[in-house]
Order: C-alpha cells, then sequence, then structure tokens
C-alpha cells in the first residue's frame, strides 16, 4: 500500500536553512503537499507541487521532488524560531472529488535562538 | 482561521459508548474528510464525502460511519468506544474542483475514552 516516511526530529539553528525529506511510494501520486502544524492547532497546507515539477520556490520555501526516487524535501531558508512545528509530507491522487492525502509521520522541527 | 469548523473541541467519554463529531466545511466547498491523528498511527485519513456522497473510504473502523447531510454539514459517529480511539479527529473541507484540490483543516475534535 501507499506509505510517506520522514525522519521524526531535526533540529536547528536561527537563520540556518532547514531541509526536511520525505520519500513515497505510490508513483501515481498527482501531488505532493508539505503541511505544517503548530503545537495545539490544526494542519496548515503550507505549499504543493504537482508531480510532474521538479522545483517550486514560495518565499523562504523551496520543494524539490526527484520523481525517480520518490523523494521529496522541503526547504525552510532563514529558518526563524516562529518556524518551530511539526512538518508533514503527504501525497495524493486528485480526482474529480477531491484528494485523499496519505501523511507521513511528521519532523518535529526545533529552532534554537 | 481556516473557515472550517469543529465541535465539540474536547470529548471525555468512557469505554462502549458513542458519541458524534460534528464539522461545518469551509463556504462554498462541496467535499469533506475526516481524518483520525494519533500518537502511534500518526495522522490517517478515515473517510471522503462530496456533495451528500461517499467518496473515498480509508483505515475506517466498523465501529465508526459518517454522513454529509443536504446543507454539507458532516457527522462522525463513533461507537463501542475503546480506549485506542483516544485520538484528535480532523476534519477538512475542499472545492474539489480545479487543481491542487488544497485542503482546509478544521482545529479538530479531541476525543479521551476512559
Amino acid at each position: 500500500g501507499e506509505d510517506v516516511e520522514q525522519s521524526l526530529f531535526l533540529s536547528v539553528r536561527e537563520g540556518d536553512s532547514s531541509v526536511i525529506n520525505c520519500t513515497y511510494t505510490d508513483s501515481s501520486s498527482t501531488y505532493l503537499y508539505w503541511y505544517k502544524q503548530e503545537p495545539g492547532a490544526g494542519l496548515q497546507l503550507l505549499t504543493y507541487i504537482f508531480s510532474n515539477m521538479d522545483m517550486k520556490q514560495d518565499q523562504r520555501l523551496t520543494v524539490l521532488l526527484n520523481k525517480k526516487d520518490k523523494h521529496l524535501s522541503l526547504r525552510i531558508a532563514d529558518t526563524q524560531t516562529g518556524d518551530s512545528a511539526i512538518y508533514f509530507c503527504a501525497e495524493g491522487e486528485a480526482n474529480q472529488a477531491g484528494t485523499a492525502l496519505i501523511f507521513g509521520k511528521g519532523t518535529t522541527l526545533s529552532v534554537s535562538s | 482561521d481556516s473557515g472550517v469548523t469543529q465541535t465539540p473541541k474536547h470529548l471525555i467519554t468512557a469505554t462502549g459508548q458513542r458519541v458524534t463529531l460534528r464539522c461545518s466545511p469551509r463556504s462554498g466547498d462541496l467535499s469533506v474528510y475526516w481524518y483520525q491523528q494519533s500518537l502511534d498511527q500518526g495522522l490517517q485519513f478515515l473517510i471522503q464525502y462530496y456533495n451528500g456522497e461517499e467518496r473515498a473510504k480509508g483505515n475506517i473502523l466498523e465501529r465508526f460511519s459518517a454522513q454529509q447531510f443536504p446543507d454539507l454539514h458532516s457527522e462522525l459517529n463513533l461507537s463501542s468506544l475503546e480506549l485506542g480511539d483516544s485520538a484528535l479527529y480532523f476534519c477538512a473541507s475542499s472545492v474539489a474542483g480545479g487543481p491542487g484540490n488544497e485542503q482546509f483543516f478544521g482545529p479538530g475534535t479531541r476525543l479521551t475514552v476512559l
């Protein structure tokens, strides 16, 4: 079945870049997503990438997709303490009615000042 | 604020009981999704509805059921509750059209089964 794997923890210093990695198994996934969950809050979509793209940049966020290796990464430039949260990678296949997402277990990003 | 509302925020109940969780999607969204987040299983997709009809099923137990009403709000019913059902239950909604089908998540309902 489909599976999404992420490393569980990442610790960086404020101002450094953070890179969160994810691997997925479903080669038919059309979209891949990064969600952020702050303590006690719901999930917030950060960005997504269509499977025919290699890279997407959005301000401090850069998503890289290696479709051959089924590897997705999220780079956060100039990481701030406010970026401390759990980051979830998710894969999904869009259909006419929407997309059921398969999530990884989440990477806890800890940013120290 | 995503525009998705869930009630109640917290629910404490006993094993064997039945509870109903409610979700109101964003205005204009036709599709509703339910997810369960627990420490051991992580975030798991349970079920999806689109305009009142069930569209996709994930790891949803037979003791759980859901429905989407004509006004598009949805309810998730959990019965014969077990300790392991304690989790955060999220509802999400999407327009269900166009690229990306972005899902907007509600704040969740925290269920504690004692």
